[in-house]
């Protein structure tokens, strides 16, 4: 089934604990991106990439990093949680790049740091 | 002040009611424009793209302002399956690669 999906669905991560955010999708999509979501506040862009070996920083990039070696995937990265990085983290892909096109999301990954 | 701002509401109509949401962007630059919608801080879906010259999609209807800087989403004949929040979202090639999204407004529709 064509998406993207998110590993893992949840997370409870003690603090200082590096953690990797895994994101796939099998669209061929150009364009990745990763959002986190707070209680109450619409997504923020962490990081994004317009193509395979190409990333940048969006507006909230502090204290997250993502490499993207290939089309198909896109990791995030915690190096030293903290407890402000408690948040649902989604990924998305879209066909074109520069945030002019639909962007697909996947389903989320909710992280809990303690 | 936020680049895109969205009334939080909550809305609380009736079903059949007519509901209307605003959208305003600083970014006169900004180029593209939707609206997604989201259930329950599940994953946002889109709804709909917001064209120069509006756009209808059965019950729904989206309209660009760019004199006055904001995009509107109207629900007409609300169906309680119209419960969610609406995210308003703008691109703009200044922000190249960056999507900006609204807080989004809750609308919750009543039997």
């Amino acid at each position: 089934i064509a998406g993207i999906t998110q590993a893992p669905t949840s997370q409870i991560l003690a603090a200082g604990r590096r953690m990797t955010l895994r994101c796939t999708q099998d669209m061929r999509h150009n364009a990745m991106y990763w959002y986190r979501q707070d209680l109450g506040l619409g997504l923020r862009l962490i990081h994004y990439s317009n193509t395979a070996g190409t990333t940048g920083k969006g507006e909230v990039p502090d204290g997250y990093s993502v490499s993207r070696a290939n089309t198909d995937d896109f990791p995030l990265t915690l190096a030293s949680a903290v407890p402000s990085q408690t948040s649902v983290y989604f990924c998305a892909s879209s066909g074109l790049a520069g945030g002019t096109d639909t962007q697909y999301f996947g389903p989320g990954t909710r992280l809990t740091v303690l | 002040r936020k680049e895109v701002e969205q009334d939080p509401g909550p809305f609380n109509v009736p079903e059949g009611a007519t509901v209307a949401f605003n959208c305003t962007y600083s970014n006169s630059a900004s180029q593209s424009f939707f609206w997604y919608r989201q259930d329950c801080r599940k994953e946002p879906k889109l709804l709909m793209s917001v064209y120069s010259s509006g756009n209808e999609d059965g019950r729904f209807t989206a309209q660009l302002n760019r004199a006055s800087q904001y995009i509107s989403l109207l629900i007409r004949d609300s169906k309680l399956s119209d419960s969610a929040t609406y995210l308003c979202v703008v691109n703009g090639y200044a922000n190249a690669g960056k999507s900006t999204f609204g807080d989004g407004t809750t609308l919750t529709v009543k039997p």
